[in-house]
């Protein structure tokens, strides 16, 4: 079946640093999804992709989905300690699918 | 978005029991599902609950030992039946809401089987 891999697992960074994770699926999705899960919360919807090579923006969060709609990237510039949390990439299961599939998410923490 | 709770919010239960997961929402929606999430790890997901049908569960996971029901367009419970301490994990339901195909999560309930 489809799967949906997240890079890297952990990520520790200096506050003001810069961080980026990957996701990559083994087939081509329809739409990507992200969600950010603060410790002991919820996963949080972030943001959606469709068109291929869209770039989205959010103040400093930046997400980008392949050109060919198997891989997506999420960048935060200038880390704050309220971006502590585990970042899910989320794919359909399959085309036109409501059930997702999730990457097994990144872990970031920021150290003040 | 939408107003997701879930009752309990955490339990301690003995093996071989039940346990009875509520989700409410604070809108009519179509879609609703279930995941489990082990202590940090990814989300599972059970089985999708659309009012009007069964649910439809994913491999791994049968109907007698996680039934659900979905009376109407506001509500669902899970049931984790015949419980071990490998069902010990966190449940959360989630919806999607008319068609967006972005998912909505409750704050999840907290499950201790001992």
């Amino acid at each position: 079946g489809q799967q949906v891999m997240q890079i890297p697992q952990y990520q520790h960074v200096q506050e003001g640093e810069d961080f980026t994770t990957y996701c990559n699926s083994s087939t081509t999705l329809s739409n990507i999804q992200w969600y950010k899960q603060r410790p002991g919360g919820h996963p949080v919807f972030l943001i959606q992709l469709v068109k291929s090579g869209e770039v989205k923006k959010q103040k400093r969060l930046t997400f980008q989905f392949g050109e060919a709609k198997k891989n997506s990237s999420l960048h935060i510039t200038a880390t704050q300690t309220t971006d502590v949390g585990t970042y899910f990439c989320a794919g359909p299961v399959g085309a036109g699918s409501y059930q997702l599939t999730f990457g097994k998410g990144t872990k970031l923490s920021v150290i003040p | 978005s939408a107003v997701i709770s879930q009752k309990p919010s955490r339990d301690i239960c003995q093996r071989g029991t039940s346990l009875t997961i509520q989700c409410q929402v604070d809108s009519q929606v179509t879609m609703m599902f279930w995941y489990r999430q082990q202590p940090g790890q990814s989300l599972t997901l059970i089985a999708t609950a659309n009012q009007g049908s069964e649910a439809t569960y994913e491999s791994g996971f049968v109907i007698d030992k996680f039934p659900i029901s979905r009376p109407n367009l506001t509500f669902s419970t899970l049931t984790v039946s015949n419980m071990s301490p490998e069902d010990s994990s966190i449940y959360l339901c989630s919806v999607e809401l008319a068609g967006r195909y972005e998912q909505y999560f409750g704050p999840g309930t907290r499950l201790t089987v001992t």
